[in-house]
């Protein structure tokens, strides 16, 4: 069975500090893993994916698969990353996406 | 590109009648929609996996008579609740994608979603 437990439903920072969001993930076959931000008033969208290896917004994520985990991270925080962000866990082509719980970030002034 | 559309963006109904959501690929073919529900301050829940001409995949626990999935072409699908009681409210999200990855596993593209407020 899919999983994926994100194990901070709050978290708050300072701007400009580091950042790190949680997840870890259950899955017996090859992961692929996402993670979606969903900003105030605004429809999901996608962040990135683990098989992509790109940066954006300044957020990054390894897939670590002896830990099971696929922690999203930011050096520097920004008052604009405040969002909601889920990962999620999809495994074959075309397939159903496992969402977590999601964190809600807040980057204080 | 790749955007989802829905309407209506928010409906409210009666106990006992339907309502019809409708979810559209504006710029381009969804091979496969999904259909999520979502209760305020929690994840998404999937509902049903819809492929275009045929019938939809029911997660387990969704009634497949209550919530009616049609996905007559690549750019559509509708949800139909059917004798929606005020329980049924809730926030319903679609996603879509263009099955273009190449054998990898594909983005889903969201919705804005439609908030229903069943009295």
């Amino acid at each position: 069975a899919q999983r994926v437990t994100q194990p901070e439903k709050l978290l708050s920072v300072f701007k400009g500090a580091p950042v790190e969001l949680k997840c870890n993930y259950s899955y017996s076959g090859s992961p692929e893993l996402f993670w979606y931000v969903q900003y105030s008033r605004q429809r999901l969208q996608l962040l990135l994916r683990h098989i992509s290896r790109e940066s954006i917004k300044g957020f990054t994520a390894d897939l670590n698969k002896g830990e099971t985990s696929f922690h999203l991270k930011k050096p520097f925080a920004q008052e604009e990353d405040s969002a909601m962000y889920y990962c999620a866990l999809g495994g074959a082509s075309g397939s159903r996406l496992t969402f977590g719980e999601g964190t809600q970030l807040t980057v204080n002034p | 590109g790749a955007v989802v559309s829905q309407h209506p963006s928010w409906v409210i109904c009666k106990s006992g009648t339907s309502v019809k959501i409708e979810c559209r690929s504006l710029d381009f073919q969804a091979t496969t929609m999904f259909w999520y529900r979502q209760f305020p301050k929690q994840s998404l829940m999937l509902m049903a996996t819809s492929n275009e001409g045929s019938k939809a995949t029911y997660e387990q626990g969704v009634e497949k008579d209550k919530f009616l999935i049609n996905h007559a072409s690549l750019t559509l699908s509708t949800l139909t609740v059917t004798s929606a009681h005020p329980e049924d409210s809730s926030f319903y999200i679609c996603s879509a994608t263009d099955g273009l990855a190449g054998g990898l596993p594909d983005t889903q593209y969201f919705g804005p979603g439609t908030r229903l407020t069943v009295l």
